[in-house]
């Protein structure tokens, strides 16, 4: 049973251009949640999608944004990169069957650089 | 911004002996959970406490919960120089979304 992908794993752009983060959700799960994590940081979240739409959104410009797709994968697009949008990003999948919502799984992230 | 802040955020002890880290939160939730993160990947999850919980164990770790101090503990008894790593709490905010605290650095010396 594959757990959470995602890719790549290694990103390396410069200011002003523009960049998409993929994920595939672990087997059996319908909801992604993307956290964006700092050097020494704890993850802070971006946003997350459930039936191909982003059903809630932390505190980031609307330069980020993302899609899900029939098959529940995700993709994370931020424009116009800053030197600050250098960070782990990390993608979580979860389920919403009953009891089962809370528990995050995580993949390995893509670490992003921003020269 | 972070809802939980982790305490201490760095802590080296010996193998074979008991970390204690602390979280506190700031708003009413419905449960806060564990998290552990190996050298800046993917976090693990490690166990959940409702917020009608004091109490809950699950192999050498134990939770504890004071929703009326908004703060909860992690215990980790005869630690092991593989339970290395960064510890994190999450809180809900909201049903679907949760937040991360800032995190403890633990590491375990052979």
């Amino acid at each position: 049973d594959a757990g959470v992908t995602q890719s790549p794993t290694h990103l390396i752009k410069t200011r002003g251009q523009q960049v998409t983060l993929r994920c595939s959700p672990k087997s059996g799960h319908d909801t992604v949640s993307w956290y964006q994590q700092a050097l020494g940081q704890g993850p802070q979240f971006i946003f997350q999608y459930y039936e191909e739409e982003e059903r809630q959104r932390g505190n980031f410009p609307d330069r980020f944004s993302g899609h899900q797709f029939p098959n529940y994968s995700s993709e994370l697009n931020v424009n116009a990169l800053l030197l600050g949008d250098s960070a782990l990003y990390l993608c979580a999948s979860s389920s919403t069957g009953p009891g089962t919502y809370e528990k995050l799984f995580f993949g390995s992230g893509t670490q992003l650089s921003v020269l | 911004s972070q809802q939980g802040e982790e305490d201490p955020q760095a802590l080296s002890i010996q193998e074979g002996e008991n970390a204690t880290m602390n979280c506190s939160y700031k708003t009413s939730i419905n449960n806060l959970q564990w998290y552990r993160q190996n050298s800046g990947r993917g976090l693990v999850h490690l166990i959940l406490i409702r917020s009608n919980e004091r109490e809950k164990h699950s192999g050498r770790l134990r939770v504890t919960l004071d929703t009326s101090k908004k703060s909860s503990s992690l215990l980790i008894t005869a630690s092991r120089a593989a339970d290395t790593a960064s510890y994190f709490c999450a809180t809900d905010e909201g049903t679907y979304k949760y937040i991360f605290g800032t995190g403890t650095r633990l590491k375990v010396l052979a």
